[in-house]
């Protein structure tokens, strides 16, 4: 079983909807969660760290289900530039970071 | 804001060659990374150090070394390419605090190609 788990996708959403990735993980000791953002042919880059209680930045809602052991984002009122690979990232402490494959989303004009 | 640079966006070389690919960060960050990243197999940890002159081998080190001579600077080295090397190359950095503030910041990558 891999250490954390993505549905690549695709996603193809229509502009303005709501849509949502999970990311599963095994290690039930992980101690921080992130979800970064690949455009094509670049680097990551971190979106937002993912907080016990939920957090919030604009469109985008990350929650934490530690019983589940899963990470979510949530994207609402999609737009097109938010067209990318979104990958969750895994800290288990020690320096153990493991990555998702990624979720590719696609916003359709 | 965190910058990591990495010293070339496209590398070509030939099979056999001894290869350099350079990173540096200049936020003081304790930790340094090199992954490679290949389609379907997302990214996979190579080496990494904590502190400098420390390394530590990561999933797929096999082939390459490192070098931590600086704090702000983490060096990968390809002793002999080979075909199986073709890959995008991320360097990232991160510091050494409460986990949630510690994410990692990556440079802007290196797509190698080895012919």
């Amino acid at each position: 079983r891999k250490e954390v788990e993505q549905d690549p996708g695709p996603f193809n959403v229509p502009e303005g909807a709501t849509v949502a990735f999970n990311c599963t993980y095994s290690n039930s000791a992980s101690q921080s969660f992130f979800w970064y953002r690949q455009d094509c042919r670049k680097e990551p880059k971190l979106l937002m760290s993912v907080y016990s209680s939920g957090n919030e930045d604009g469109r985008f809602t990350a929650q934490l289900n530690r019983a589940s052991q899963y990470i979510s984002l949530l994207i609402r009122d999609s737009k097109l530039s938010d067209s990318a690979t979104y990958l969750c990232v895994v800290n288990a402490g020690a320096n153990n970071l493991f990555f998702g494959t990624g979720t590719r989303l696609t916003v359709i004009p | 804001d965190v910058k990591v640079t990495q010293s070339s966006r496209y590398l070509v070389k030939r099979t056999g060659e001894k290869v350099f690919l350079e990173c540096v960060q200049d936020m003081d960050h304790e930790n340094m990374f090199w992954y490679r990243q290949d389609p379907g197999l997302g990214l996979r940890l190579i080496y990494f150090s904590y502190d400098v002159k420390m390394k530590e081998k990561g999933d797929i080190p096999e082939g390459y070394s490192v070098s931590r001579e600086k704090k702000e600077r983490f060096s990968l080295i390809l002793e002999s390419a080979s075909t199986n090397q073709t890959s995008m190359y991320l360097c990232a950095s991160s510091f050494i605090g409460t986990e949630a503030n510690s994410p990692l910041h990556f440079g802007n990558g290196t797509r190698l190609t080895v012919t």
